[in-house]
């Protein structure tokens, strides 16, 4: 079965400090993305690559930068973590290539930012 | 531009009641649509989809979704609710092709009352 995995699953950061967040498909999926979820909204996009060694910006893409070192492995990176960017994070992949939209989602990282 | 609306925030119903969540969405073009489920400190997972044909689709667990050019919608149903559906329900769309990025409701909070 196709699986996003996502470490940690919650983290307390402090203001200014880096957070990185890792993710890990065993889909053999060709995208992967960032999504984050604030308390009563939807999910919105973050970083995505379609490669590894490429990233693309979603649609809020300041204060993160993104890693993606080999296809199954991609990162978010928060340089200097901000208040703000308390909410949960959910990693995601699929594979367009094969004619199948549909994107599979990890459990969520869940990062407050005191 | 293309966005999804999702006019509910939260529904109640009775267990044993009929279902519908409602979904708007905004395209130029006919897209891929989906729904999808979020429970409590888990990650998004899909319920049914939309590519093309019988405007009808079944999904998992009884759900079904109707899809309307005329409208632009596509509503979500269930026939009778069990207490166990208690979750968030996201409505997402997208273009399908290469470029892969989805677009997400800010999701309906069903309530089902015992």
């Amino acid at each position: 079965e196709a699986a996003v995995t996502q470490s940690p699953r919650s983290k307390v950061a402090v203001t200014g400090g880096k957070v990185t967040l890792s993710c890990h498909q065993t889909n053999n999926h060709d995208y992967m993305y960032w999504y984050r979820q604030d308390t009563g909204h939807g999910l919105r996009l973050i970083h995505y690559s379609y490669v590894a060694d490429s990233t693309e910006k979603g649609d809020i893409p300041d204060g993160y930068k993104a890693s993606r070192p080999s296809q199954e492995n991609f990162s978010l990176i928060l340089e200097l973590a901000s208040l703000s960017q308390t909410a949960v994070y959910f990693c995601a992949s699929s594979d367009p290539g094969q004619g199948n939209t549909e994107v599979f989602f990890g459990k969520g990282t869940r990062l407050t930012v005191v | 531009a293309q966005s999804v609306t999702q006019p509910d925030a939260r529904v109640t119903v009775s267990e044993g009641a009929s279902l519908q969540l409602r979904c708007k969405y905004s395209y130029s073009a006919t897209p891929y649509l989906f729904w999808y489920v979020q429970y409590p400190r888990q990650g998004l997972q899909l319920l049914l989809k939309y590519y093309s044909g019988d405007p009808v689709v079944q999904g998992v667990n009884s759900f079904e979704a109707e899809f309307s050019k005329s409208n632009s919608s596509f509503h979500l149903q269930k026939a009778s609710v069990h207490w166990s559906d208690s979750a968030v329900y996201f409505c997402a769309l997208s273009r399908g092709g290469s470029n892969n990025r989805i677009f997400f409701g800010d999701g309906t909070q069903l309530v089902v009352k015992p």
